[in-house]
């Protein structure tokens, strides 16, 4: 069975202020793959990255970054700089290629930055 | 290029009722996902449909059912509603499957009353 757990359920900052989302995954797949998207008030899910079990290079888009550790299951995103528009929540997301494009969200993380 | 596309926005029904959510998806792409949102259960997959064909199916009662046309329009169909029903539906996008990025459309609000 696959699981994702964010176990920050809400965090607040202030802006400026360096944020980081934990992720941890369980699975027994060896190929799989992982994704953040962000949901805005608005309610659509943002695409923000995928990686696959076989890349853990960490990798950065301009204050973004994701930290991806396969021997901790952890796929942590970081948000450096914060700003007020970066005030949304945050889901972690897993899938596995066999099981067509069903993801296995986490529970979601909150994010508030305040001005 | 248009993004993907859900209607209605905003649904109030009442118990017992039946409705039906559409979704476009974006054009080229032949998956479409249906997920569901509610507060105490997050985000969860109900089924996938890729070239008309349903692809895989989450754990949800028969009364949710969908299908997919031949331009890849997807609808999702709930029977019988129930409190527990209300929630925001999702619909997302893909070019095939197993690794592509999903694409999210802007969802319906479901309310049961």
């Amino acid at each position: 069975a696959q699981k994702v757990t964010q176990a920050q359920t809400e965090i607040s900052v202030v802006e400026k202020e360096d944020v980081t989302l934990d992720c941890v995954y369980e699975t027994r797949d060896t190929t799989y793959y992982l994704f953040w998207y962000k949901q805005p008030p608005s309610g659509e899910l943002v695409f923000l990255i995928r990686r696959n079990s076989f890349d853990e290079q960490n990798e950065i888009s301009g204050r973004y970054s994701w930290n991806f550790q396969k021997s901790t299951s952890s796929f942590n995103f970081t948000i450096t700089a914060s700003q007020v528009v970066d005030s949304a929540v945050y889901f972690c997301a897993l899938l596995h290629p066999n099981a067509g494009n069903m993801l296995t969200f986490g529970g979601g993380t909150r994010l508030m930055v305040k001005p | 290029k248009a993004g993907v596309t859900q209607t209605p926005r905003y649904l109030i029904k009442t118990r017992g009722q039946q409705v039906t959510l559409s979704c476009s998806p974006i054009s080229g792409h032949r998956s479409v996902s249906w997920y569901q949102q509610t507060p105490g259960q997050g985000l969860q997959f109900l089924f996938e449909y890729f070239s008309e064909t349903q692809r895989n199916k989450g754990n949800f009662p028969g009364r949710f059912s969908g299908r997919q046309f031949s331009n890849s329009r997807s609808e999702m169909n709930v029977s019988t509603l129930e409190l527990g029903d209300s929630a925001l539906y999702l619909c997302a996008s893909s070019l095939s499957g197993g690794n592509n990025e999903q694409f999210f459309g802007p969802g319906t609000r479901l309310t049961v009353l």
